[in-house]
């Protein structure tokens, strides 16, 4: 069984400061690493995606992997209330044609 | 609007009732997914169509689902004998070939009684 494996939080953080949200994943075949973000009882709304070994940075996002710990990771920074959502780590299959999700991770922003 | 539209977007039905739930992708994308989540899980994928074709299916999809996508443009997902356990967002997701990002729809939340 393919797995994309996160911590379920939530995360608290105060307003302003950095979040940071962690994901592994067990196919070693994954190219492809996607952050949605989800309010309750919404549906997911792609944050960012990224492929390549390294960091990338979209605004106040940043999404970082790591293919050998087969690791991703993203970074919030000046959190805000209105990011309080699920986030959603996902991986595709070696053929690109389906994404294994994680269970998500809580995070709160306080004010 | 130009996003994936799903309908309806909420639907309560008994049990043993079958339902069928509506996706229209983006307008330019050939590919279509349907994933189902529930409180508090990941969204789970279900299928995949590439036009008109059906080229992977989930073994969660069970013979009591069916999807179909007629014309390569918008897709229709049946639940046949609804169960309790069906009870979940139904999410719809679409992409553009050679694209791997998948944009999601608003989902039909299911409730069966």
């Amino acid at each position: 069984q393919k797995e994309v494996e996160q911590n379920s939080g939530p995360l608290s953080v105060p307003e302003g400061a950095i979040a940071s949200l962690n994901c592994t994943y067990s196919d070693r075949g994954s190219q492809s690493f996607f952050w949605y973000r989800q309010y309750s009882g919404k549906s997911p709304e792609l944050i960012m995606f990224i492929y390549s070994n390294g960091d990338k940075e979209d605004g106040r996002f940043t999404a970082q992997l790591n293919k050998a710990s087969q690791y991703v990771s993203l970074l919030i920074r000046d959190s805000q209330p209105s990011d309080s959502a699920t986030y959603l780590c996902a991986a595709d299959n070696n053929a690109g044609n389906m994404l294994t999700f994680g269970g998500g991770t809580r995070l709160m922003v306080k004010p | 609007d130009t996003g994936v539209s799903q309908n309806p977007r909420h639907k309560i039905t008994k049990r043993g009732q079958n339902v069928t739930f509506r996706c229209d992708p983006i307008s330019e994308h050939n590919r279509l997914y349907w994933y189902r989540q529930t409180l508090g899980q990941g969204p789970e994928f279900l299928t995949y169509f590439q036009n008109e074709a059906q080229l992977e299916k989930s073994r969660l999809l069970s013979d009591r689902f069916s999807a179909e996508r007629p014309k390569g443009s918008f897709s229709t997902l049946e639940i046949q004998r609804t169960e309790q356990g069906d009870s979940a967002m139904y999410l719809c997701a679409s992409s553009l070939g050679g694209m791997k990002t998948q944009y999601f729809g608003p989902g039909t939340r299911l409730l069966v009684l």
